[in-house]
């Protein structure tokens, strides 16, 4: 079956411009949840959904925003980049919450800010 | 919230032998245990899960150790190969509630042909 897709894969934006990224996740899973990963500071959660609700948030600021659509594809957005933002964007599915079961990544997308 | 910490921040062994990675968490209540293994360039997989009503559990070439008492959890892996070099991450969440998942920083290893 198909893995978790993630779209655009790679994108460059400037400072003060505003991106969304798209995940996709395995058939039948219910829930996606949001990781940026930068060097030397591991996998840091940003949001989960579930049945379209946000389910769990992580501490970022609240130009990171996210939604879940009826098919469980997920958008999240970041408004008014900064350079600090640089990073690649994980999503990952999973049957129901992510706290209980295994998460299938997807390839990432890797968002530089000029 | 729970907090996952991983030490040290990189290892290096020597082809064959065997490679410890220790993780320390902060949550008592936290129950699940699953360990991440993320090579150059690709995505984290899953590798080896534990949950707390056990104290190990094996997996060919690698195990998971769990220390409800001290808080702590350790992934070994024995006669170590070039393609066990990769990130490891450790993280830990309260299964059956609704908990997130909380990762560690990560820890390179890096296995000498």
């Amino acid at each position: 079956k198909a893995g978790v897709t993630q779209t655009p894969r790679y994108l460059i934006k400037t400072r003060g411009q505003q991106v969304t990224l798209s995940c996709s996740p395995i058939s039948g899973h219910r829930s996606v949840s949001w990781y940026q990963q930068t060097p030397g500071q591991g996998l840091q959660f940003l949001f989960e959904y579930f049945s379209e609700t946000q389910r769990n948030k992580g501490n970022f600021p609240g130009r990171f925003s996210g939604r879940q659509f009826s098919n469980s594809r997920s958008e999240m957005n970041v408004s008014t980049l900064e350079l600090g933002d640089s990073a690649l964007y994980l999503c990952a599915s999973s049957l129901t919450l992510s706290g209980a079961n295994v998460l299938t990544f997807g390839a990432g997308s890797r968002l530089t800010v000029l | 919230g729970e907090n996952v910490e991983q030490h040290p921040s990189t290892l290096s062994v020597q082809e064959g032998d065997s490679a410890v990675i220790k993780c320390t968490y902060s949550d008592s209540a936290s129950n699940y245990f699953p360990w991440y293994k993320q090579e150059l360039g690709k995505r984290p997989q899953l590798i080896i899960d534990i949950r707390s009503n056990v104290g190990e559990k094996k997996d060919q070439r690698i195990a998971v150790t769990l220390n409800k008492t001290a808080k702590h959890f350790s992934l070994h892996i024995t006669e170590t190969q070039p393609e066990d070099s990769a990130v490891y991450f450790c993280a830990a969440s309260i299964a059956g509630a609704n908990s997130k998942l909380t990762f560690g920083k990560g820890i390179t290893l890096s296995v000498r042909p």
